[in-house]
């Protein structure tokens, strides 16, 4: 399977503690998008990379987010001091050089915070 | 800024019933538009898209056409199926703000036999 991929699919975590969610796109797709979901609502955007360089970061992400993508292949996602309000999916997407606004998304990482 | 209004939800048919799903944007530049799917259980697909006025996105039967005048891109299908439940965003995107997606609120669809 040569889509999106992201790790782990669910996590449920204590209030306080700090949590991190892996990506892996597409192979050769440059830029890498972090949105979150909350239950009956649209994605909404939280940061992007094009390669290595973390290129836009939305007001949602708090300074508690802080999210990475070294190589410039796959990306985390690291939530520290964890708040029930951060309870969501975590989505990633991917896209190439030649048609970035066609992202292809990953399952997502469901966050349960108690 | 950028966003999207999607008609209320849920919306519930019969199969072989006529669909339609408003949408409508307002965008800081030329907007890309986009309606993606989600079936129970599984990830966001795109299904179709569109990036300039009276272009017309189709695939698997939906179409929606871009609207600049009405700033619009409603979803069609002319006769749905069982397997189409499922909830459908759309979604717009400019290149000049790196392409991000932002999207509606979601419509929950549900077709009865």
């Amino acid at each position: 399977d040569t889509g999106v991929s992201q790790d782990p699919r669910h996590k449920i975590t204590k209030r306080g503690q700090n949590v991190t969610f892996r990506c892996d796109p597409i192979s050769e797709h440059n830029r890498l998008y972090w949105y979150r979901q909350t239950l009956g609502q649209g994605p909404e955007f939280l940061t992007y990379f094009q390669n290595e360089a973390q290129l836009e970061k939305s007001r949602l992400l708090s300074d508690r987010f802080s999210a990475e993508r070294p190589k410039g292949s796959f990306s985390t996602l690291e939530i520290q001091r964890t708040e029930q309000g951060d309870s969501a999916m975590y989505l990633c997407a991917s896209s190439f050089r030649n048609s970035y606004n066609e992202q292809f998304f990953g399952p997502g990482t469901r966050l349960t915070v108690l | 800024g950028d966003s999207v209004t999607q008609m209320e939800g849920p919306v519930t048919l019969s199969e072989e019933a006529f669909l339609t799903i408003n949408c409508t944007y307002t965008a800081t530049g030329y907007p890309s538009l986009f309606w993606y799917v989600q079936y129970p259980g599984e990830g966001l697909q795109l299904l179709l898209k569109a990036t300039k006025a009276d272009d017309k996105g189709s695939n698997k039967g939906f179409e929606a056409t871009y609207r600049k005048e009405t700033t619009s891109f409603h979803l069609e299908k002319g006769s749905v199926q069982v397997s189409d439940s499922a909830v459908y965003f759309c979604a717009l995107s400019v290149e000049t703000s790196g392409s991000r997606l932002t999207f509606g609120e979601g419509t929950q669809l549900t077709v009865n036999p």
